[in-house]
């Protein structure tokens, strides 16, 4: 069974301009949350969307948007970016939310110059 | 104070011994508990997921959750140079998974 996969894998930017990651679940799953690593802060819950409706939602500015589509698939959207949006930006997918285990794509590295 | 504080490391032990992680919590109302290892470039890949207190075990790797005490452990017995990674604890109440900053640890051959 394929797992959750994230393009692109690797991504450079300047400030002001937005950017769109992609995130494909596991076959069968209908949740998808979205997630930031950084050195400083760790891993901090984004938003998670469920049956192209967003569910959850962290404490991150309105620069920060995605959406589902009707197959489960996801896109995560900054736009504006700022040199602190230089990240790791994990997906996970789980079958329905509703504290089922989640499973991690490998992310894409976001690089903002 | 972070809802999920975690044993900072890093912790490097020889290989065969046994890796005891910890992560403390604030939040009564954390009742789902996981513990992800992630190797360097990859995404966390999920390695425990319990929900009540008690002990889980499955293969070299055992969770420990007392929800009474808010503290959480995992340990890894007979430890091997491929168990070389960051540990992350997670939890939540809802599909928000809050995170501790994670542990690294090095197994020397």
């Amino acid at each position: 069974k394929a797992g959750v996969t994230q393009t692109p894998r690797y991504l450079i930017k300047t400030r002001g301009q937005q950017v769109t990651l992609s995130c494909s679940p596991i076959s069968g799953h209908r949740s998808v949350s979205w997630y930031q690593q950084t050195p400083g802060q760790g891993l901090q819950f984004l938003f998670e969307y469920f049956s192209e409706t967003q569910r959850n939602k962290g404490n991150f500015p309105g620069r920060f948007s995605g959406r589902q589509f009707s197959n489960s698939r996801s896109e995560m959207n900054v736009s504006t970016l700022e040199l602190g949006d230089s990240a790791l930006y994990l997906c996970a997918s789980s079958f329905d939310g509703n504290n089922q285990p989640q499973h991690f794509g490998d992310g894409t590295r976001l690089s903002i110059l | 104070q972070k809802e999920v504080e975690q044993d900072p490391g890093p912790l490097s032990v020889p290989e065969g011994a046994i890796v005891s992680l910890n992560c403390t919590y604030s939040n009564s109302a954390f009742q789902y508990f996981m513990w992800y290892r992630q190797y360097s470039r990859k995404g966390p890949e999920l390695l425990m997921y319990t929900y009540s207190s008690g002990n889980k075990e499955d293969g070299r790797f055992t969770a420990q959750v007392d929800k009474s005490s808010k503290y959480i452990s995992l340990f890894i017995r007979d430890s091997q140079p491929s168990d070389s990674a960051t540990y992350l604890c997670a939890m939540n109440p809802d599909d928000k998974l809050s995170f501790g900053a994670g542990t690294t640890v090095t197994v020397r051959a």
